[in-house]
């Protein structure tokens, strides 16, 4: 199954708050699991990447804990700034096939963070 | 800035004609995919190119095509335009293992 499961659908959070986003799969040839934000009428921004070996990675603000048993994984942003505010998406490659470019991607989170 | 380029950024096309759209991946990067993001929804993968040929696709029809150049660079036809093909058409490069990134994409709208 080639899905990608993203909650919530939205949220709201007041500056300096810790907004958590959770993704989760089924199919275990995903091999690399990236989140991307996107801006109104921006392309998707490259924020940080984990691949299954790896429990936790910390890059700035933005971290991602991975839980390979239970195949979620989720994106913590610590001190949340009104900048933040955007749309975020989870993603994962699909291993098979050699096709290294083919990411699945969730359904998106917006997140709106309050001053 | 993630160094892949797009082009055009906008463009307004009418039932039933056919539309180029064009990508340079970031410097160095061989291996360029592209995608289809409707509004409101997460970018579905179309197709991806390697050494000038396509190498998987996913769930689309014929009348997307595409190209991949000696410099990498790269062309997303369509034909037989749908008002449904109406999104933002976004090109993706790797290199490298992992990483992959996004361009900012063309916006095509069909009336």
């Amino acid at each position: 199954q080639q899905q990608v499961k993203q909650s919530p659908q939205s949220l709201i959070v007041q500056k300096g708050g810790i907004p958590i986003i959770n993704c989760a799969y089924e199919n275990t040839a995903f091999d690399y699991f990236p989140w991307y934000q996107q801006f109104p009428g921006k392309g998707p921004a490259l924020l940080i990447a984990i691949r299954p070996d790896v429990s936790e990675k910390k890059e700035g603000r933005f971290t991602i804990s991975f839980n390979k048993s239970a195949k979620q994984f989720s994106l913590h942003i610590m001190d949340s700034q009104p900048g933040d505010s955007a749309t975020y998406f989870c993603a994962a490659r699909w291993g098979y096939g050699g096709a290294t470019n083919k990411l699945i991607f969730g359904t998106g989170t917006l997140l709106a963070v309050q001053p | 800035d993630a160094g892949v380029t797009q082009s055009p950024t906008h463009l307004i096309k009418t039932r039933g004609q056919q539309v180029t759209l064009r990508c340079s991946p970031k410097s160095g990067h061989d291996t360029v995919s592209w995608y289809q993001q409707a509004l409101g929804q997460g970018p579905q993968f179309i197709f991806q190119y390697y050494e000038e040929e396509e190498r998987q696709r996913g769930n689309f029809p014929d009348r997307f095509s595409g190209h991949q150049f000696p410099n990498y660079s790269s062309e997303l036809n369509v034909n037989a335009l749908l008002l449904g093909d109406s999104a933002l058409y976004l090109c993706a490069s790797r290199f490298g293992e992992n990483t992959i990134y996004f361009g900012e994409g063309s916006w095509l709208t069909v009336v």
